[in-house]
């Protein structure tokens, strides 16, 4: 059973940077690609980004694209979240999630997530 | 880009109910959706893959149907546990995931 543990949320100013972190405790954490999904109030799930297994590519959602970066340390079992020039529609709570698939060049379905971490941007 | 669109946004039934909820995708995606629950303060739980494969540890109480552009999550006989939204996803395998705006079971 993997488990995803999330940390680095918290409240933030419009136009400052964050990052998130999201560390597994599975042995196949570099067999399986990485998603970040986002839930703002009120709304409905939002994907964010993936990372490829091996981190040969990431795709991003168009209202993320080239303000977050997603990366990955398969020595720490780690994938990242950064975000930078956040806005306060960004506030949300942001989820880590592993690709169904492994070592697939692609992207499927989310079967294993975080417990999810909360950011707030307000001034 | 392809656009998802769940029917009803919201719905109240009983315990032993049929519910039905619907997808609707912007063009064809085969059967390139998948089905999502989420219920509050917890993290979403993966029900079906494919349009129609139900995950292990899925109840089978769940189902889904369709191909193209139009799809069915089924809950044959709704229990106070299926409280949750519930979210369709298509997958594009290589550019992007969409989810659909989500319906939202409550218990009447």
């Amino acid at each position: 059973q993997e488990d995803l543990v999330q940390s680095g949320g918290g409240v933030v100013q419009p136009g400052r940077s964050l990052r998130l972190s999201c560390e597994s405790s599975g042995h196949r954490f570099s067999s399986y690609g990485m998603h970040w999904v986002r839930q703002a109030p009120g709304k409905g799930l939002e994907w964010l980004a993936v990372i490829y297994y091996d981190g040969s590519n990431r795709h991003y959602a168009d209202s993320v694209e080239g303000r977050f970066t997603i990366s990955r340390d398969n020595s720490k079992n780690t994938v990242y979240l950064q975000m930078n020039s956040l806005r306060v529609e960004d506030t949300a709570v942001y989820y880590c999630a592993r690709d169904k698939i492994g070592e697939v060049r692609g992207m499927f379905a989310m079967d294993v997530w975080g417990q999810g971490t909360t950011v707030t941007v307000s001034s | 880009d392809i656009q998802m669109t769940q029917s009803p946004s919201s719905l109240s039934a009983s315990v032993g109910d049929r519910v039905t909820i619907t997808c609707q995708a912007s063009q064809d995606i085969r059967v390139y959706l998948n089905w999502y629950q989420h219920k509050p303060g917890k993290a979403p739980a993966l029900l079906i893959t494919d349009a129609s494969h139900l995950e292990g540890g899925a109840p089978s109480r769940f189902s889904g149907s369709g191909s193209g552009t139009h799809f069915t999550l089924t809950i044959s006989s709704l229990q106070p546990e299926d409280v949750a939204t519930y979210y369709c996803q298509h997958y594009d395998l290589f550019v992007a995931l969409t989810f659909g705006g989500g319906t939202k079971v409550e218990l009447q």
